[in-house]
């Protein structure tokens, strides 16, 4: 079954911390693709990337960058030198080609404080 | 390029009352999806059309909720009665395609459900 845990259900910092977001997934599919999301105050979902599980390359995109370790089966996401515009819910999700649904995990609410 | 739009934002009604929600996708998409997001959850697929046929319901409470995309393009999902444990944000997504694993989903702001 799949299965997508944040564990961290709430994370406060102050403002120019960098933070990491963890995401831990289950899965019996070989092929599969994770993705993050960020839910402003504003309600809607965000995509901010989708990863394959063949492509173990970390990614950056400008202060975020990804994780992707098969071995632990962990997708986190880090963002450099926070900003209050980066306090959201963020949730990891999981989708694979035979179920081909997004399973998402139950989110990280990112405070960050000036 | 206009996003997927839905109403009302907020509503409130009392249990057994029927409510329905409205979701307008982005031009052209042909996949549109409903989640249920509970406070605290993370947001969980309650059906998925193709054009305007249904092709996965499997997690619809289908003795309350019902849903509906007329000429393949607006949906409806509808409530009726609701329960308290209904109160929940109702997001609607839309794709161009229905394969998730290949084609991003693009979310509305939702609308957000209190049962009292």
């Amino acid at each position: 079954a799949q299965k997508v845990t944040q564990a961290q259900t709430e994370i406060s910092v102050v403002e120019k911390e960098d933070v990491t977001l963890d995401c831990v997934y289950e899965t019996r599919d070989t092929t599969y693709y994770l993705f993050w999301y960020k839910q402003p105050p504003s309600g809607e979902l965000v995509f901010l990337i989708r990863r394959n599980s063949f492509d173990e390359q970390n990614e950056i995109s400008g202060r975020y960058s990804w994780n992707f370790q098969k071995s632990t089966s962990s997708f986190n996401f880090t963002i450099t030198a926070s900003q209050v515009v980066d306090s959201a819910v963020y949730f990891c999700a999981l989708s694979d080609y035979n179920t081909d649904k997004l399973i998402f995990g139950t989110g990280t609410r990112l405070q960050v404080f000036p | 390029e206009a996003g997927v739009a839905q109403s009302p934002r907020y509503k409130i009604i009392e249990k057994r009352q029927s409510v329905a929600f409205w979701c307008n996708p982005i031009s052209g998409h042909a996949t549109l999806y409903w989640y249920q997001q509970i406070l605290g959850q993370g947001p969980k697929l309650l059906i998925q059309f193709q054009n305007n046929g249904v092709v996965d319901d499997s997690q619809l409470p289908k003795d309350r909720f019902s849903a509906e995309r007329l000429k393949g393009v607006d949906s409806t999902l509808k409530i009726q009665p609701a329960k308290l444990e209904d109160s929940a944000v109702y997001l609607c997504a839309s794709s161009s395609q229905g394969s998730t694993v290949l084609y991003e989903q693009y979310f509305g702001p939702g609308t957000r459900l209190t049962v009292t």
